[in-house]
This record gives C-alpha cells, sequence and structure tokens, in this order.
C-alpha cells in the first residue's frame, strides 16, 4: 500500500461539472502540496497547505489532518483544466515530499 | 511564484556519452535542490538531495557514480548522467527551496524537466 494514495486514478469530466479529487496519506506531514501536471510534463504548484482549506480561482484544497485526508475540487471545470494531478505529501522529520501517483483528468467541452 | 527553470528542456544522446542536466533558481536562493525522475504514467521518484556547497545526498538505489550532482552555487545545480545507456531515458524534474526563514518547511518549487533519450 502506498502511503499516499490518490482516488480517482482517472476522471472524465463534461465541461462545467464540479470535480473532486482526493488524497489519503498515513506519514506524518507537515504539509500538503497539490500540483498540477500538463502533457509537456512541466509541474506548476497549485496550493500547499497544512491546515483548513485555500482557495484560488476555481480552485479550492482541504485538508483534514487528524483524518489524514485532502481534497483538491474544481469547481466550473474547462477543457483547459486536462492535466494530472498530483498530492504530495511532505514529511515530518525528512522534509521529504512523497508523491500519489496522479489523478489523470480530462475536461470534455 | 517563484521561479525554476531547466536546461536543456529535452536532450537526445548516444548510448555511452555523458549529460549535463541544469537547474537554476531564477528570483531566488535556493540552499537546497531536489532531482527527480519519472517514467510514463508513473509519479516522481526523489533521487537526491542537493545542498548547496556540500554532497548530494543519493536515495537508496540511485547510484552517485553514475548521476553526478553538483551544486556550486545558491541558484544552480547540474545533474550529470554519466556514460548514459537507454534505461536512463526519462523524464529528469528538479525543484528548489527557498533557503529563507523556515527552513525544511518552504515550499518546494518545480522546474518544466527535461526529456532524456538515449539511443
Amino acid at each position: 500500500k502506498n502511503e499516499v494514495e490518490q482516488s480517482p486514478q482517472n476522471l472524465t469530466a463534461q465541461e462545467g461539472e464540479f470535480i473532486t479529487i482526493n488524497c489519503s496519506y498515513s506519514v506524518g506531514i507537515s504539509a500538503l502540496h497539490w500540483l498540477q501536471q500538463h502533457p509537456g510534463g512541466g509541474i506548476v504548484s497549485l496550493f500547499m497547505l497544512s491546515s483548513g482549506k485555500k482557495k484560488h480561482g476555481r480552485l479550492i484544497a482541504t485538508i483534514n489532518i487528524q483524518e489524514k485526508h485532502s481534497s483538491l475540487h474544481i469547481t466550473a471545470s474547462h477543457p483547459r483544466d486536462s492535466a494530472v494531478y498530483i498530492c504530495a505529501a511532505l514529511t515530518s522529520g525528512t522534509y521529504k515530499y512523497i508523491f500519489g501517483t496522479g489523478t489523470r483528468l480530462k475536461v470534455l467541452a | 511564484g517563484a521561479v525554476v527553470s531547466q536546461h536543456p528542456s529535452w536532450v537526445i544522446c548516444k548510448s555511452g556519452t555523458s549529460v549535463k542536466i541544469e537547474c537554476r533558481s531564477l528570483d531566488f536562493q535556493a540552499t537546497t535542490m531536489f532531482w527527480y525522475r519519472q517514467f510514463p504514467k508513473q509519479s516522481l521518484m526523489l533521487m537526491a538531495t542537493s545542498n548547496e556547497g556540500s554532497k548530494a545526498t543519493y536515495e537508496q538505489g540511485v547510484e552517485k557514480d553514475k548521476f553526478l550532482i553538483n551544486h556550486a552555487s545558491l541558484t544552480l545545480s547540474t545533474l550529470t548522467v554519466t556514460s548514459a545507456h537507454p534505461e536512463d531515458s526519462s523524464f529528469y524534474i528538479c525543484s528548489a527551496r527557498d533557503g529563507g526563514a523556515g527552513g525544511p518547511y518552504n515550499e518546494q518549487f518545480f522546474g518544466p524537466g527535461t526529456r532524456l533519450t538515449v539511443l
């Protein structure tokens, strides 16, 4: 069992739909990072959070430290949101990232 | 957010040659840089942690003589794949952590990656 698990692995949505991607982790963390990787490979940092909730535009990230769970929500999804979304747990102590396997999102027009 | 660049963005080389990949932090000083490798449709795997002015720390299973890392300044780290073979073909990504207050809690910023193909 991976220390950082994401679900779903693949997700296809219609434009405008509300999307949720989940991340569960079993290690102690100092923060959790949500990343976006486009087909070309480049990685964009979306959120880094250690508690509560953060919002940026149509993206919302939440984390529940007690339950060791984080979610990434996309409201009013758009085809340009199509990418791989990766959660990365910044482990406490070593301060290294453990990455989830990613969620491949495709938003259809 | 802060900007990290990588050069080259892609490289094709012959088996047996060495390839150098640069990672630069453009608008902040990075006391620590990380090198990752990513195979198709897989997640990132940490190869090594590089601290400015000291030897890199390699993860288990990563050959330090194969993947030479140099972090000579606060804005530049290099990864040299020596005597490259087709199995070294992969996507290599670096990240850099701001050396400011907060230390290891600071966010890592990722470079755009370098796609290496060894023929």
